[in-house]
């Protein structure tokens, strides 16, 4: 059974739109969780979270984390074209730094 | 990519032969990862490195080996025994935090 669950797996947008990408996870010793955007090739660092409530904010992407619900979003706000990529979520649990990932949301942006 | 470099960007293997991919990286970071991605899936873990000369298996290991003899490498050797090697592979480096930045991946095609 998947650890992290993203949904939806795939979305199609147009310039403009406003997207809420999810993330749910189920471990036994949260530490954190992070959010990549890969575009295809390597993930790059968007965010990492560790209290409930308090929102991340880079320019038009912000994310916020529901430790109590055990879950996580990441929104778009006035999507563009590059913003077309994989969204990747990752939990970190324990002490050992692995991340555990989820199977990423395909996010496409059309002019 | 920040520091952490991956070759070859393209590799054929033949069944049957080993093939080993290189990873370095000069941000002196302690811990390294090789997580295996195939298509529509998100990263799974092969192996990772918290310290020089010490490693450990992550959830796919088997028909996988690694070494670290020095801080700044961690090449992966796929063996004959991954049964379907074919796959993005992508290796990561962090300090003794939850953030881990990535290399630009190796494509390893088996013919």
């Amino acid at each position: 059974e998947d650890k992290v669950v993203q949904s939806p797996l795939s979305l199609v947008v147009h310039e403009g739109d406003t997207v809420t990408l999810n993330c749910s996870y189920e471990v036994t010793n949260f530490r954190s969780l992070l959010w990549y955007k890969q575009e295809k090739k390597a993930p790059t660092f968007l965010f990492m979270l560790t209290s409930s409530g308090i929102e991340k904010k880079s320019g038009r992407l912000s994310s916020i984390l529901d430790k109590k619900e055990l879950f996580s979003i990441l929104n778009i706000t006035a999507t563009q074209t590059g913003d077309s990529a994989v969204y990747l979520c990752a939990v970190v649990e324990g002490s050992n730094y692995k991340l555990t990932f989820g199977k990423g949301t395909l996010l496409t942006v059309n002019p | 990519d920040g520091g952490i470099t991956q070759s070859p960007k393209y590799l054929f293997r033949k069944e049957g032969q080993n093939v080993t991919l290189s990873c370095e990286q000069n941000l002196n970071h302690d811990a390294m990862y090789w997580y295996r991605q195939d298509p529509g899936q998100g990263l799974r873990l092969i192996y990772y490195s918290q310290i020089v000369n010490d490693f450990q298996k992550g959830d796919i290991a088997e028909g996988y080996s690694v070494s670290r003899e020095k801080k700044e490498s961690f090449p992966l050797t796929v063996t004959s025994a991954q049964k379907n090697p074919t796959a993005f592979y992508l290796c990561a480096a962090g300090e003794r935090t939850d953030t881990q930045y990535f290399g630009p991946g190796t494509r390893l095609t088996v013919l």
